[in-house]
């Protein structure tokens, strides 16, 4: 059973990279897209990027100027980094795998994170 | 971007009758390749989404057969035959047919 999970500081000071980490167990992160997507009250989910395993990455344009996802294929992780934070980026952050069906894309979701909240405040 | 409206905001059943939530995009979700990409999760409290439906009807691994996903081009339907007491929360439609990826507002499931 792949489980994902994400780990990372809960408190983020304005200004500052918010950094967060998803670790991939019971699965390979290879051959899968791997997102970041985030959750507010206000704009409700949000898709922040993805990243495929061999290091292409797609992100929201809305976030483009501030975010990298990277991957770590040898730790079975990969990484988000979102610059110069304001109190609109709090949020629950989570990761997840892009489900695909025979090897064929499916535009879904199937392994989400438990979700971690990050809240940015000085 | 596209962006996804569904409908009711809120929707209160009893148990065992059935549901019904709407999902309409902006713009067709037809995909290039053919495929219409749209999903249906379910988020319930202090949980994150869980996939239940994908290319509008295709039921997820261990989703009940009570859920049903229908629909083409802009309008999509999700429906739940019988309710059970498990199917409270917040059902959200994604679609992945254009970057970026989209999700609607959401709809609460409760019971009356």
């Amino acid at each position: 059973q792949v489980q994902l999970q994400e780990s990372g500081p809960g408190l983020v000071k304005p200004s500052e990279t918010l950094s967060l980490t998803c670790t991939v167990s019971g699965g390979s992160i290879s051959s899968y897209y791997w997102s970041w997507i985030r959750q507010t009250p206000g704009k409700g989910l949000e898709w922040i990027g993805y990243i495929y395993y061999s290091g292409t990455t797609n992100y929201n344009p809305s976030l483009k100027s501030r975010v990298t996802i990277s991957v770590d294929t040898s730790e079975n992780q990969f990484s988000l980094k979102l610059s110069s934070v304001t109190a609109a980026d709090t949020a629950v952050y989570y990761c997840a795998r892009s489900y695909t069906n025979s090897g064929n894309y499916c535009g879904a979701f199937d392994y989400w994170g438990q979700g971690t909240l990050v809240t940015v405040s000085s | 971007d596209i962006v996804m409206t569904q409908t009711p905001l809120s929707s209160p059943v009893t148990l065992g009758q059935p549901a019904s939530i709407s999902c309409r995009s902006s713009q067709s979700l037809v995909h290039s390749d053919g495929n219409t990409y749209l999903s249906w999760l379910q988020q319930r409290p202090g949980q994150p989404p869980r996939l239940l439906i994908y290319k509008i009807s295709n039921r997820f691994s261990g989703v009940p057969d009570r859920f049903s996903g229908s629909g083409a081009g802009t309008d999509f339907t999700l429906k739940i035959s019988r309710v059970e007491a498990e199917d409270v929360g917040v059902y959200y439609c994604m679609q992945a047919t254009q970057f970026p990826l989209t999700f609607g507002g959401g709809t609460k499931v409760e019971i009356k």
